[in-house]
């Protein structure tokens, strides 16, 4: 069990669109989310924790209004960047949790390539 | 803050030999991670150490915690080409964050 799903898996877009992330916990109820964005052969960076219901929380130096985060439903968080520019090319991994001090499972990536 | 760091960040190794790479981080917790990840992919779990001593290990890897020391090593025993991947430890903090390390990019060569 503990199977992560991200959709899509690789997007390509023009700049100035926005692009919508899936997140899924397949196969069990995550109370909490997070969003991580790699730069290449860079680390990956926590963005932002989002919590079943409630407004995520955003790291440090990270535009809430521009990373848009949904955590509705125990299964299912959205990242959404709008008005996607080029610096924003990245690949973006999710991971959930059952909850505080469980385990994080990552999900597979996205990769996004803003013309 | 909570800061990790690894070293070496990168490794280039004969097949057969051994080496380590080291995690050190900067304030207590309860939990430390290490992944692998293969270009393009993302990460596969590898070990959680959760106390001091710990110790695990899983084919020719090998992971250990020292809370006191607030290090961390991963130790590849006869490497193999087939373990050339980027190799990241992560430490949770107090408020459930998971921050990472800048990664070991770990290149074997036959």
């Amino acid at each position: 069990g503990a199977v992560v799903s991200q959709h899509p898996s690789w997007v390509i877009c023009k700049s100035g669109t926005s692009v919508k992330i899936e997140c899924r916990s397949l196969d069990f109820q995550a109370t909490t989310m997070f969003w991580y964005r790699q730069f290449p052969k860079q680390s990956l960076m926590l963005m932002a924790t989002s919590n079943e219901g409630s407004k995520a929380t955003y790291e440090q130096g990270v535009e809430k209004d521009k990373f848009l985060i949904n955590h509705a439903s125990l299964t299912l968080s959205t990242l959404t960047v709008t008005s996607a520019h080029p610096e924003d090319s990245s690949f973006y991994i999710c991971s959930a949790s059952r909850g505080p001090q469980e385990t994080q499972y990552f999900g597979p990536g996205t990769r996004l390539l803003v013309l | 803050e909570l800061k990790v760091e690894q070293n070496p960040l990168f490794l280039s190794m004969q097949e057969g030999k051994n080496y380590t790479i080291y995690c050190n981080y900067s304030t207590t917790s309860d939990r430390l991670y290490w992944y692998r990840q293969d270009p393009g992919k993302s990460l596969e779990s590898l070990f959680v150490l959760l106390s001091n001593g710990a110790v695990k290990q899983e084919g020719r890897l090998m992971a250990s915690l020292d809370t006191k020391a607030r290090l961390s090593t991963l130790h590849i025993t006869a490497a193999v080409h087939d373990l050339s991947a980027t190799y990241f430890c992560a430490v949770a903090g107090r408020d459930d964050k998971i921050i990472f390390g800048k990664g070991t990019r770990l290149h074997i060569l036959p």
